[in-house]
């Protein structure tokens, strides 16, 4: 079964910084990797997906990568703002699977 | 463009009342549409999925049921709720399995 893993669980930032989020799976046979934005009740937002044969894709102030054979993949933003502030989501398409399969979010506090 | 409603945002009910939740899509025809809870300190968790009127697959066994009588409509239904089926339940849609997943903006359920 697909386990998909995000460090940290918090973090907490003064603004201007550039930050990495992480996020790791234990099946390298994946379809794609997304990564979702979640504000406090709310529902999710897409905001970058990556194919299995893509490294990178790119949106703004955000890069992410990914690393099929280490089963890694990470969400760079730079120039942080407060608006920044939300729970960032790692999920997979596992290649055996019918859904995605998500990790339990990286909480962001980007402080002015 | 396409739009995700899901109805109520916020309900409150009685451990053995029935309850039924309702996703509506807009603006797309014949999407796969999915049922997520998510419960405090947890991931994500894949409840129902559905790739047309009337099929309907699950995930994990549950109290839940859920259906999809239109096209673009998915309801999540139980007869008798207990406590754990307390969480926030969101709503999802894809133009096809493994493409971006577009999120509704949740319902909050408390079980009493």
């Amino acid at each position: 079964k697909q386990e998909v893993t995000q460090i940290p669980a918090a973090l907490s930032v003064p603004e201007g910084e550039n930050l990495v989020l992480n996020c790791s799976f234990t099946d390298s046979a994946i379809y794609n990797l997304q990564w979702f934005r979640q504000d406090p009740g709310k529902g999710l937002t897409s905001l970058l997906l990556i194919q299995s044969s893509q490294r990178e894709q790119t949106s703004g102030r955000l890069n992410a990568s990914l690393d099929k054979s280490s089963g890694r993949s990470t969400l760079y933003i730079a120039a942080s703002q407060p608006g920044d502030s939300a729970t960032y989501l790692c999920a997979v398409w596992a290649n055996s699977g019918y859904a995605l399969n998500f990790g339990k979010g990286t909480s962001l506090l980007v402080t002015p | 463009s396409q739009t995700i409603h899901q109805w109520p945002a916020t309900l409150v009910q009685p451990v053995g009342s029935p309850l039924s939740l309702e996703c509506t899509v807009e603006g797309t025809s014949n999407p796969n549409l999915y049922w997520y809870r998510q419960a405090a300190g947890r991931g994500l968790q894949l409840l129902f999925y559905s790739v047309g009127i009337g099929q309907i697959s699950s995930e994990v066994p549950q109290n839940l049921s859920a259906s999809r009588p239109q096209d673009r409509q998915f309801i999540l239904s139980s007869k008798k709720l207990l406590l754990s089926d307390s969480g926030f339940y969101l709503c999802a849609w894809s133009h096809a399995g493994t493409d971006t997943q577009y999120f509704g903006p949740g319902t909050r359920l408390t079980v009493l």
